[in-house]
């Protein structure tokens, strides 16, 4: 079975632009959360959506949002881009809350 | 709030030898769940090991265990006759119970090299 896929997988953008990320979690489930991975850090919470609903958001600003589509993919939203943005974006599924979280191989963001 | 501690940044293991990553942890709750996740170098988190808080037994996934200790509220990972492959970034996280969904709480990891 495929796992969690995110695309695309490299990404260079300037600062004030507009990014989109997107995710597929693992067939069956219906729970998605996003992660920011800044190098050296740990990954930080920034949503998860369940059954198309917003069931979680982490300390992040408005210029990030998020969606999930009638299939269970995702996509993540980030308007105003800073240089502060540069990070990995993980994307990761579950078929239930509480379950255990398997994730993508994320999205390299880099942020001129 | 949450908190994980990894104090080991990095680790250096002779192959096959046997290697205990470190892990503490801070809440207030009683119920909770502990995870290991593996991030090799090209990014992916691979999932472990899961310990919930009121599992009697320490948990075990083939060559890894996991030392749950409640009362010191550690949760170190046991990698047991180590490989080139076991290489990569391990951190360390807890699910909180309060956020009432998935919300995962990451520690700083620990950079495991295998010598041969």
């Amino acid at each position: 079975d495929a796992g969690v896929t995110q695309s695309p997988t490299h990404l260079i953008k300037t600062r004030g632009q507009h990014v989109t990320l997107r995710c597929s979690p693992i067939s069956g489930h219906k729970s998605v959360s996003w992660y920011q991975q800044v190098l050296g850090q740990g990954p930080q919470f920034i949503f998860q959506y369940y059954e198309k609903e917003e069931r979680g958001r982490g300390n992040f600003p408005d210029r990030f949002s998020a969606r999930q589509f009638p299939n269970y993919s995702s996509e993540l939203n980030v308007n105003a881009l800073l240089l502060g943005d540069s990070a990995l974006y993980l994307c990761a599924s579950n078929l239930e809350p509480r379950e255990t979280q398997y994730f993508g191989p994320g999205t390299r963001l880099l942020v001129l | 709030a949450q908190k994980i501690t990894q104090t080991q940044p990095g680790m250096f293991v002779q192959e096959k030898e046997a290697v205990t990553l470190d892990c503490t942890y801070d809440t207030s709750d009683q119920s909770y769940g502990l995870f290991w996740y593996k991030q090799p170098s090209s990014g992916e988190m691979i999932f472990l090991i899961y310990q919930g808080s009121y599992d009697e037994q320490n948990a075990t996934e083939g060559r890894y265990s996991l030392n749950f200790q409640k009362a010191r509220k550690s949760a170190n990972l046991v990698i047991s006759a180590s490989q080139l492959g076991d290489s990569a970034m391990y951190f360390c996280a807890m699910r909180d119970p309060n956020f009432g969904n998935e919300k995962l709480t990451f520690g700083t990891g620990t950079r495991l090299t295998i010598i041969p």
